[in-house]
């Protein structure tokens, strides 16, 4: 079955502490990307990520780093997560970054304390 | 930077009623999408939308694209209980960043 996996569902977790969201898709996509829901906001990308080895900034890039080692995986740290990066994260991917239909994870809770 | 604008952001409509959902972006933007999103749900895509004129339908849905009025309709036909969700279009320009709007939130009522 074609699907994005991110891991943990569910995070709560404190102030300082380092944190990474895994994101695998099965779909041999290119485009990859990772987005914040919060209320009254909508989605706003972070990175996005064009194929291995080539990321970019989205709107909101600030706390956050990525990596794309492999094609399959798009993991999402957070180095010193603060309160304000409390949000749903979604992983996102499609063919390509220009054309494709987008595939959703099924999103990452997480709390900072 | 685009700019991505939907309206309305709540819409509440009778079983059976059209409707439609505007989505306005600032500026030249080569492709629309939209999405759906259930109550506690992930996003699960509608439409691509990716040359001016483009028109795409399934089921009581329908999606346009006007490049030239920078505008992308979705167009609600008849509307059941089922299509209550909200709904999302997003636009990207030039670059592969991705831009959403808010989100209509729509529910349809007996």
């Amino acid at each position: 079955e074609a699907q994005v996996t991110q891991n943990p569902r569910y995070l709560i977790t404190v102030t300082g502490k380092k944190l990474t969201v895994t994101c695998s898709q099965n779909m041999n996509h290119e485009y990859m990307s990772w987005y914040r829901q919060d209320p009254g906001l909508g989605l706003r990308q972070i990175y996005y990520s064009m194929n291995v080895e080539v990321t970019d900034k989205g709107d909101v890039p600030e706390g956050y780093k990525v990596s794309r080692k492999e094609k399959r995986n798009f993991p999402l740290i957070l180095e010193s997560p603060s309160p304000n990066q409390t949000s749903l994260y979604f992983c996102a991917s499609s063919l390509s970054g220009t054309s494709g239909r987008g595939f959703f994870g099924p999103g990452t809770r997480l709390t900072v304390l | 930077e685009l700019k991505v604008e939907q309206n309305p952001l709540f819409l509440s409509m009778q079983e059976g009623k059209n409707y439609t959902i505007y989505c306005n972006y600032s500026t030249t933007s080569d492709r629309l999408y939209w999405y759906r999103q259930d109550p506690g749900k992930s996003l699960e895509s509608l439409f691509v939308l990716l040359s001016n004129g483009a028109v795409k339908q399934e089921g009581r849905l329908m999606a346009s694209l006007d490049t030239k009025a920078r505008l992308s309709t979705l167009h609600i036909t008849a509307a059941v209980h089922d299509l209550s969700a909200t709904y999302f279009c997003a636009g990207g320009a030039g670059s592969y960043q991705l831009t959403f709007g808010k989100g209509t939130k729509l529910s349809v009522i007996p």
